[in-house]
């Protein structure tokens, strides 16, 4: 069946350093990806997504390429911010059809010090 | 964008009664929502798939009668926890999906239930 696993955490960075989170998939379809994250005490928010291979996902700095060679969507960030600390879920989700069941990663804390 | 808003941010209640959580999507339709369980060290748990007008589906081990799911309209499904136990303790996340097609999920701010 289908699944995703992610690196585990807690990651702890400075700020101002690289990041990397990877995210790995199983998928018996063409499942779109997808980046959430969740801020202390709150819902998840979508960070961002891609849904075909080589697409490539961005928002607030962060991007993932789509690699269905690797079946990765690995989350990257040139420069982190002590406003990123958060945990961050990668998920994927088969088809384009309304009430596609999503399947997520166990999540990954990422902690920024200044 | 869509919003999905969920209600009580947190709730403490005593062991034996129930306690009601709503999901409503504030500016879409939605057809199908998501329950989860949010366990610590962040793990979500899929609890049950809600459409509206239907029964909802459970994943399995969770338990229908204790996990009561209505999704009577496109726009509300409430999460009933009856006769919450100290165990039932947990974060709760709802999620939904326009009937736009978009399949893109988006959380409610979760609800925080502590039974005593």
């Amino acid at each position: 069946g289908d699944s995703v696993t992610q690196m585990e955490g807690p990651v702890t960075l400075s700020e101002e350093a690289f990041l990397t989170i990877n995210c790995t998939y199983t998928a018996t379809g063409y499942p779109s990806l997808f980046w959430y994250v969740q801020y202390p005490g709150e819902g998840l928010q979508l960070l961002l997504k891609a849904t075909k291979a080589d697409d490539k996902g961005s928002n607030k700095g962060f991007e993932a390429t789509y690699r269905k060679e690797t079946t990765s969507f690995h989350l990257e960030k040139g420069s982190v911010q002590v406003s990123d600390s958060a945990v961050y879920f990668c998920a994927l989700s088969e088809g384009f059809s309304v009430g596609n069941q999503f399947y997520f990663g166990t999540g990954t804390s990422l902690t920024v010090i200044p | 964008g869509a919003v999905v808003s969920q209600h009580p941010s947190r709730v403490i209640c005593k062991s034996g009664t129930s306690v009601k959580i709503e999901c409503r999507s504030l500016d879409f339709q939605a057809t199908t929502m998501f329950w989860y369980r949010q366990f610590p060290k962040q793990s979500l748990m899929l609890m049950a798939t809600s459409n509206e007008g239907s029964k909802a589906t459970y994943e399995q081990g969770v338990e229908k009668d204790k996990f009561l799911i209505n999704h009577a309209s496109l726009t509300l499904s409430t999460l009933t926890v009856t006769s919450a136990h100290p165990e039932d303790s947990s974060f709760y996340i709802c999620s939904a999906t326009s009937s736009s097609g978009a399949n893109v999920l988006t959380f409610g701010a979760g609800s925080r239930l502590t039974v005593l």
